[in-house]
């Protein structure tokens, strides 16, 4: 696709239940981020994928957030039994150049998670 | 833990009128890179600047990295209601991690 696809676009789950958000990124792009925005809030690092492997996860904020990605390309984040303060906006973004300081990072819409 | 604040948090303004964002730190960065952020929308590239001390241009919209590159500031001339949104700073953290600021909520209001 032309950009970062990200799905559900909006999610709105029962404490407890386990929630997938699911993002495409750009085509050949290698390095993909997931972050999360609180509202109201700046961008929190969550994790970081060269390829299909994670040499970053310090940004999970527990053993219930996991995340993988496939073939170089889709990535799932995982969220289980899923609490209040999970409620935020999720954004993937996805760039070409990673050990160029001038690395763009393009990001999808976001999905929003309401957790009631 | 680096530390990366932005100021002022929140800023209405009447068209027409200049303002300065600024991008805080304690730490140095090899980078820093601006975005801004719409309603609903991911943030979305408007700048990069590497070398301490430069001054990007990009139409009305200056932008300063410091000579320590600790620090970055964002000076927007004549603005308009279009340059509504949430500026993100981005410093470049290691080899591969962009931290966000909290930003700055700009309201140019017509």
């Amino acid at each position: 696709g032309a950009g970062v696809s990200q799905s559900p676009s909006n999610k709105v789950t029962e404490k407890g239940k386990d929630v997938e958000l699911r993002c495409d990124p750009i085509s050949g792009h290698t390095a993909l981020y997931w972050y999360r925005q609180s509202l109201g809030q700046g961008l929190e690092f969550l994790i970081y994928f060269q390829g299909n492997s994670a040499p970053d996860k310090s940004g999970l904020p527990s053993d219930r957030f996991s995340a993988e990605r496939t073939g170089g390309s889709v990535s799932t984040l995982t969220i289980q039994r899923t609490q209040q303060e999970d409620s935020a906006v999720y954004l993937c973004a996805s760039s070409l150049i990673l050990q160029v300081d001038t690395g763009e990072l393009f990001f999808g819409e976001g999905s929003r998670l309401t957790v009631l | 833990t680096q530390l990366l604040e932005q100021s002022p948090q929140f800023l209405s303004i009447q068209e027409g009128e200049n303002l300065t964002v600024y991008c805080n730190s304690s730490s140095v960065f090899s980078s820093l890179q601006w975005y801004r952020q719409e309603p609903g929308e991911g943030p979305v590239l408007l700048v990069t600047v590497v070398t301490g001390g430069e001054v990007k241009k990009l139409k009305r919209l200056t932008f300063q990295f410091g000579d320590a590159r600790k620090d970055s500031s964002l000076h927007i001339t004549a603005a308009q209601p279009g340059d509504t949104g949430l500026y993100l700073c981005a410093p470049k953290s290691g080899t591969y991690k962009y931290i966000f600021g909290t930003g700055t909520r700009l309201k140019v209001l017509a």
